[in-house]
């Protein structure tokens, strides 16, 4: 059974970096069929894509337009677990945080969920 | 980059009545790359239906989902209690972007 767990920081300062870190069980983050992806939820977007990054043969990395210019998503295999960094957080970036994995037998749907990072940016 | 639209924005419906969602999108997209996610309040988003009609594992059969070119329909058919969420269509382009649409918000009357 695929679990995802999330952990990093909660509430932050506008100006400062996000990190959140997912660390995978049941499956492996250099699977060749598998991406793992980086989601948030809030009242006023919704759900809304990060990013994703996957292993065929080579390490690729997918980005929303919305947050190119200031995110970076890792891969660790040493411990299983892929990573969020965005960086200049605004108030705008509150949201619950997701991680999540596209299985790859379903042209990228989600299936397994990570338990959700609520994150509050204020001064 | 294609934008997906949901209708109506909520729907209030009584039990056992049917409930008809809408996604389009703005250019017409692979139906095998299109799916349905809902999310109660307070947890995780769970997968529904992927490419456009296959329910996911633990989907009742209540939970259908039709529609091809820009045009996607999830169809409950008889409404429940328990169905209460916010549900999203999702859809993947071949440049490896995903999309969420804005949800539409589903109460019990």
């Amino acid at each position: 059974q695929v679990q995802l767990k999330q952990s990093g920081s909660g509430l932050m300062k506008p100006s400062q970096t996000l990190s959140l870190t997912c660390a995978i069980s049941g499956d492996s983050v250099s699977s060749n069929s598998v991406a793992w992806n980086w989601i948030r939820q809030s009242p006023s977007r919704g759900l809304e894509w990060l990013g994703r990054t996957y292993y065929r043969s080579k390490w690729s990395i997918n980005y929303a337009l919305s947050v190119r210019s200031r995110i970076a998503i890792n891969p660790d295999t040493s411990k299983n677990q892929f990573s969020l960094q965005l960086n200049s957080v605004t108030p705008e970036d509150t949201a619950v945080y997701y991680c999540a994995r596209d299985p790859g037998y379903c042209q990228s749907c989600l299936d397994v969920w990570g338990q959700g990072t609520t994150v509050t940016v204020s001064s | 980059e294609n934008v997906l639209t949901q209708s109506p924005g909520t729907l209030s419906l009584s039990p056992g009545e049917r409930a008809t969602l809408s996604c389009r999108a703005s250019q017409s997209v692979s139906s095998s790359h299109l799916g349905w996610y809902q999310h109660k309040p307070g947890q995780v988003p769970r997968l529904l239906i992927y490419g456009a009609s296959t329910r996911a594992t633990g989907t009742p059969d209540r939970f259908s989902g039709s529609g091809s070119g820009t045009d996607f329909t999830l169809t409950i058919s008889r409404l429940e209690p328990e169905d209460v969420a916010v549900y999203y269509c999702q859809h993947y382009d071949i440049s490896g972007l995903l999309t969420f649409g804005p949800g539409t918000k589903v109460d019990i009357k």
